[in-house]
């Protein structure tokens, strides 16, 4: 089984940060990288799948790249605001392998 | 408008007692899976469908069982649920399962006493 991990596992920024949080994934066999946030009593919301080595994203505030070679990828969220509260997954899909999502990392964003 | 709808979306129920959680979807997604969330442990994905009649086990498919007999269903089976299985559970889909982005159910509480 794979071991996708995501630091930090918690974190509280003020509103107005930038922050940013980690997924280290395994490069070998690598296939794609999934971002989601999931809110309190929701389901998770997919952000991004990125595929290729250098790949960089944006949604708005938020923003994330690849490093297929090392196996990580960062989320940025520039600005941060209260409803950016939620945890952030990622999971990683590698070839001959089943989809694995990380533990996850909690984003409390006070006011 | 388009959505992966889970039914029961709580149960309480008891040890050994068959049961199934419904998943359907309206987006003609090809690709359907299923998780299940612990406190302290990420998605597992227990099994997935890359199409009808193709299902797979995911990492933790023991004492489970699905179905893919419709490009919209894709229900989960406890034969002989057991506490331990007791968890949150959501369905997915995407319309190829690698590179496409998973849409979620709301979620099905399930507790086994």
């Amino acid at each position: 089984i794979l071991n996708v991990e995501q630091s930090p596992q918690s974190l509280h920024v003020q509103e107005g940060d930038s922050t940013n949080f980690t997924c280290s994934f395994p490069s070998s066999n690598f296939y794609a990288l999934h971002w989601y946030r999931w809110e309190t009593a929701k389901s998770p919301e997919a952000l991004f799948v990125m595929t290729l080595n250098g790949d960089e994203k944006k949604k708005g505030r938020i923003s994330a790249t690849l490093n297929t070679k090392e196996g990580y990828s960062y989320l940025y969220i520039k600005g941060s605001q209260p409803e950016d509260s939620a945890t952030y997954l990622c999971a990683s899909d590698n070839y001959g392998q089943n989809f694995v999502f990380g533990p996850g990392t909690r984003l409390s964003v006070l006011p | 408008e388009a959505q992966v709808t889970q039914n029961p979306r709580y149960l309480i129920t008891v040890t050994g007692k068959k049961l199934t959680v419904t998943c359907s979807q309206n987006m003609n997604h090809e690709y359907m899976s299923w998780y299940r969330q612990d406190p302290g442990l990420g998605l597992r994905q227990i099994y997935y469908s890359m199409n009808v009649e193709v299902t797979d086990k995911g990492d933790v498919p023991e004492g489970y069982k699905v179905s893919r007999k419709e490009k919209r269903n894709f229900p989960l089976i406890l034969e002989s649920p057991s506490p331990n299985q007791t968890s949150l559970y959501f369905c997915a889909s995407s319309m190829s399962g690698r590179e496409q982005p998973q849409h979620f159910g709301d979620g099905t509480r399930l507790s086994i006493l």
